[in-house]
């Protein structure tokens, strides 16, 4: 079964540095996503993609966070420089046509630790 | 605002006992319901989208159901592997074409 996978498993990284998470989506999907979810609280919304650009973004990805799909499979997020509050699982999720009611499938998640 | 609230937030159920979470929900026009299954430390596992008042899923021993203002995921018979956080979360027609709306989940735990 088709699955969305996310590398690395676990970041940990300095305060002010620059990560990027990386996401493999399902292959006949159009539409990517990522959230959020710190511990002990709720799953956020970032972003969403299609067609190469951001459709929609939450009041959370400010200038420090960005996206990109470098080539045909993969899709990042990056964030310039880290903050403490930036720990959080973050997890992408793939749909296949991003229309409402259409179903997202997520991924196992990034664990970014920042110190 | 959207909102979406689960309740109740922990459920300690013995092996066999049936029950009920609950997912109630505001929104601007609701174009999707979804549960998740989340595992700790994993990301959420999709299991059901309801779309409109009166549907019904069915997978294993859970079903969902929906009515105009909240959603039901009924556990029959449940067993230790059934343990884990159950998230609902909404689409609405407002504020967001595809962006998921969560509520904060119901931790379930199953006991032998």
């Amino acid at each position: 079964e088709p699955e969305v996978t996310q590398t690395p498993s676990h970041q940990v990284t300095q305060m002010g540095q620059e990560v990027i998470l990386r996401c493999v989506p399902i292959s006949n999907h159009l539409y990517f996503y990522w959230y959020r979810q710190i511990l002990g609280q709720k799953v956020e919304f970032l972003v969403s993609f299609y067609n190469n650009e951001i459709s929609e973004k939450s009041e959370i990805f400010d200038d420090q966070f960005s996206v990109e799909r470098p080539d045909g499979s993969n899709f990042t997020l990056k964030i310039r420089s880290t903050k403490l509050e930036d720990s959080a699982m973050y997890f992408c999720a793939s749909s296949e046509e991003g229309q409402g009611g259409d179903t997202q499938y997520f991924g196992p998640g990034t664990r970014l630790t920042v110190l | 605002e959207d909102q979406v609230t689960q309740s109740p937030e922990a459920l300690r159920l013995q092996e066999g006992e049936s029950s009920s979470l609950n997912c109630s929900y505001t929104v601007s026009g609701l174009r999707g319901l979804f549960w998740y299954r989340q595992d700790p430390g994993k990301g959420p596992e999709f299991l059901f989208t309801l779309y409109s008042a009166g549907e019904e899923k069915e997978k294993e021993r859970l079903k969902a159901t929906l009515t105009k203002k909240e959603s039901f995921l009924h556990i029959t018979a449940p067993k230790p592997e059934d343990s884990a956080t159950y998230l609902c979360a909404v689409q609405a027609g407002s504020g967001g074409y595809n962006k998921l709306i969560f509520g904060a989940g119901t931790r379930l735990a199953v006991h032998p």
